[in-house]
């Protein structure tokens, strides 16, 4: 497994128009999570996955945002409507079930995927 | 609720400096810390990961402190080169009746002159 993969890495799209991005977790990884990040921001919490359950979801998250992850394996996020406010790298992490008492084992993220809406 | 603060926001070193860049939490009340480095336009790298119950993470030439209790966290590069120049951020986990985030700051854009 080579990590976290994210598809595409790069994408230009009109405003008015729908997108879809995909992650690819690291395989043993119960927890999936999706990022924004604007320039000169840190990343943003958008939504998190456990297994196959969205079990939170950021007030960034307009009814635009729809996450999803069938089978609690890769994840998709869809943005309907762009708008040019949805510019930024949208980042994708994944987290292994906690085990032993430590309550989380860290982050490994992805490349993102950069949007650029024109 | 959470704000994670670094400063310096950018920091420009001559090579072979040793050098810290700082992160502060408003709340002590976390799980871990979590630094990474992010190079122009790509993801994010961990680099150390620390836990609530320890003081500090050394991997190579960087060494991360933690406490808890004052809400800070050192990163502590030594012997700096240029290939060190990046973006690094740092990042608390907290957990709240089920509701797992990790809190980004802006972090600290560092230059190392060759």
């Amino acid at each position: 497994d080579t990590g976290v993969s994210q598809d595409p890495r790069h994408k230009i799209t009109k405003r008015g128009q729908n997108v879809t991005f995909r992650c690819d977790p690291i395989s043993e990884h119960n927890r999936l999570y999706w990022y924004r990040q604007t320039l000169g921001q840190g990343p943003e919490f958008l939504t998190y996955f456990q297994n196959e359950a969205q079990l939170e979801k950021s007030r960034l998250l307009s009814d635009r945002f729809s996450a999803e992850r069938p089978k609690g394996s890769f994840s998709t996020l869809e943005i309907q409507r762009t708008e040019q406010g949805d510019s930024a790298m949208y980042l994708c992490a994944s987290s292994p079930r906690p085990t032993g008492g430590s309550f989380n084992y860290g982050y490994t993220f992805g490349s993102g995927t950069r949007l650029t809406v024109v | 609720k959470q704000e994670v603060t670094q400063i310096p926001a950018a920091l420009s070193v001559p090579e072979g400096e040793n050098l810290v860049l700082n992160c502060s939490f408003t709340d002590s009340a976390i799980y871990n810390l979590q630094w990474f480095r992010q190079d122009p336009g790509k993801g994010l790298t961990s680099l150390l990961l620390i836990q609530s119950s320890q003081r500090e993470q050394t991997s190579g030439r960087l060494n991360a402190s933690l406490d808890k209790s004052s809400g800070r966290s050192t990163l502590y590069i030594a012997a700096s080169q240029p290939g060190d120049s990046a973006t690094y951020l740092c990042a608390v986990f907290i957990s709240n009746f089920g509701n797992e985030k990790l809190t980004f700051g802006t972090g600290t854009r560092l230059t190392i002159i060759p």
